[in-house]
């Protein structure tokens, strides 16, 4: 079956470095993923929609500065803590659909998460 | 906005009992409504979603949810818990918005099972 994958699974990283995540999906292209975030016991939060080939859109109260999204291929779409701070600890997580049918209830496909220690 | 509220944050069972977990939709009729398992530190795993046609949705694992539009619910359930399902579920909609694939999520239901 389709399979969407993030690397790394776990990274620490030192207070105001930055931080890149990777979200792949494996065997079918995505022209659409999305990025949530998890702080732990709690549910997932929409951060962005991330659009092959044009600039990410994101939710409200989202920092697009602070959290860069690049979508340069059908594939790959990266998420960039920049200047990462303890508060920025959290799990994140990506999803891609397969197909391009809107509203066709095509199942979406979860990544196996990232989490993310700022110290 | 379209969203979903599962009653519960907490269900814990014995072994071979009945699952039940609550979702309720708000206002109008979301075209789907999808369930996901979340085992510890990893992603999620779709279980079932509903689309159209039959109410009664099957899906991996035994589980099983029926969409009730008089009850605007669609609840999860297993008639036999086991072990492995100790686990986050959560009851997800699509968002309203420019596509069907931006998901809102419940706030989740943690089920811990007794041996």
């Amino acid at each position: 079956g389709a399979v969407v994958s993030q690397h790394p699974s776990w990274v620490i990283c030192k207070s105001g470095t930055s931080v890149k995540i990777e979200c792949r999906s494996l065997d079918f292209q995505a022209t659409t993923m999305f990025w949530y975030r998890q702080f732990p016991k709690q549910s997932l939060m929409l951060m962005a929609t991330s659009n092959e080939g044009s600039k990410a859109t994101y939710e409200q109260g989202v920092e697009k500065d602070k959290f860069l999204i690049n979508h340069a291929s059908l594939t790959l779409s990266t998420l960039t803590v920049t200047s990462a701070h303890p508060e920025d600890s959290s799990f994140y997580i990506c999803s891609a659909h397969l197909g391009r049918d809107r509203g066709a209830g095509n199942t979406i496909y979860f990544g196996e998460g990232s989490w993310l220690t700022v110290v | 906005a379209q969203s979903v509220t599962q009653l519960g944050s907490h269900v814990s069972v014995s072994e071979g009992a009945l699952v039940l977990l609550r979702c309720n939709y708000s206002s109008s009729v979301p075209p789907y409504l999808f369930w996901y398992v979340q085992y510890p530190n990893q992603g999620l795993q779709l279980l079932l979603k509903y689309t159209t046609g039959a109410t009664l949705v099957k899906g991996i694992n035994g589980f099983e949810a029926e969409f009730k539009k008089s009850e605007t619910s669609f609840h999860l359930t297993k008639p036999s818990a086991h072990m492995s399902d100790a686990a986050e579920y959560f009851c997800a909609v699509p968002t309203p918005g420019s596509n069907d694939y931006k998901l809102s999520f419940g706030a989740g239901t943690t089920v811990t099972v007794r041996a």
